[in-house]
């Protein structure tokens, strides 16, 4: 079955770094990969996607990678604010599956 | 547009008894899906449909029915609720394969 990792440990960095976070998967290889942000008592909120022949999505202070040799996707974040406090889950989608698997999500903490 | 409604909020259940969790969206979404989403284990499929007439199950389905007569509602019942059925459960409609997934704002569910 198809597994995806994040890293349950929460991130915490300053106010102005780049927050990265990374998503593995394992098994199949996914067409399309999503990120989502999630915060307390919320549904998640779609933030980016990436197809499986793109390299590098952009979008504001937001870059998403995918490398398919690796199987693993990184989420920055750049001049983090605290308002970016929030967790980040990933998401995939197979060629032909109409399904999005979920990944556990990775809490960012950015201090002032 | 409202986006994905889900009802009730909030839920508290005796061990037995069964309900309905209600999600409608007004995106004329085809797909349609049910997840719980429990401490530490991110968010589970529970059921999916890609349209009026057409479910199948997720990862997680024991103890869940799941019908889809209209394209806008994916009700999702318990038959006899548990206590391990206690989650926060969200409802989620989109496109898998071009955009990502919009999500209700969940129902807290206790069994008690």
């Amino acid at each position: 079955s198809q597994k995806i990792e994040q890293n349950s440990e929460a991130l915490n960095i300053q106010e102005g770094k780049t927050a990265t976070l990374t998503c593995n998967y394992t098994n199949y290889s996914p067409a399309y990969l999503q990120w989502y942000r999630q915060d307390p008592g919320r549904g998640p909120v779609f933030l980016l996607l990436i197809r499986e022949n793109e390299k590098e999505k952009r979008k504001e202070r937001l870059k998403v990678t995918f490398d398919t040799t690796l199987k693993q996707s990184l989420f920055h974040i750049t001049a983090s604010q605290p308002a970016d406090s929030a967790t980040y889950l990933c998401a995939l989608v197979r060629y032909n599956f109409n399904k999005f698997y979920f990944g556990s999500g990775t809490k960012l903490n950015v201090k002032p | 547009n409202a986006g994905v409604t889900q009802t009730p909020k909030f839920q508290v259940l005796k061990t037995g008894q069964s309900m309905t969790l209600q999600c409608a969206q007004d995106m004329n979404h085809e797909y349609m899906s049910w997840y719980r989403q429990d401490p530490g284990m991110g968010l589970r499929l529970i059921h999916y449909s890609v349209g009026a007439g057409i479910t199948d199950q997720g990862e997680v389905p024991n103890g869940y029915n799941v019908s889809r007569s209209t394209t806008e509602d994916f009700p999702l019942r318990l038959l006899s609720a548990a206590p391990s059925q206690t989650s926060v459960y969200f409802c989620a409609s989109g496109r898998p394969n071009q955009e990502g997934a919009f999500f209700g704002q969940g129902t807290r569910l206790t069994v008690v």
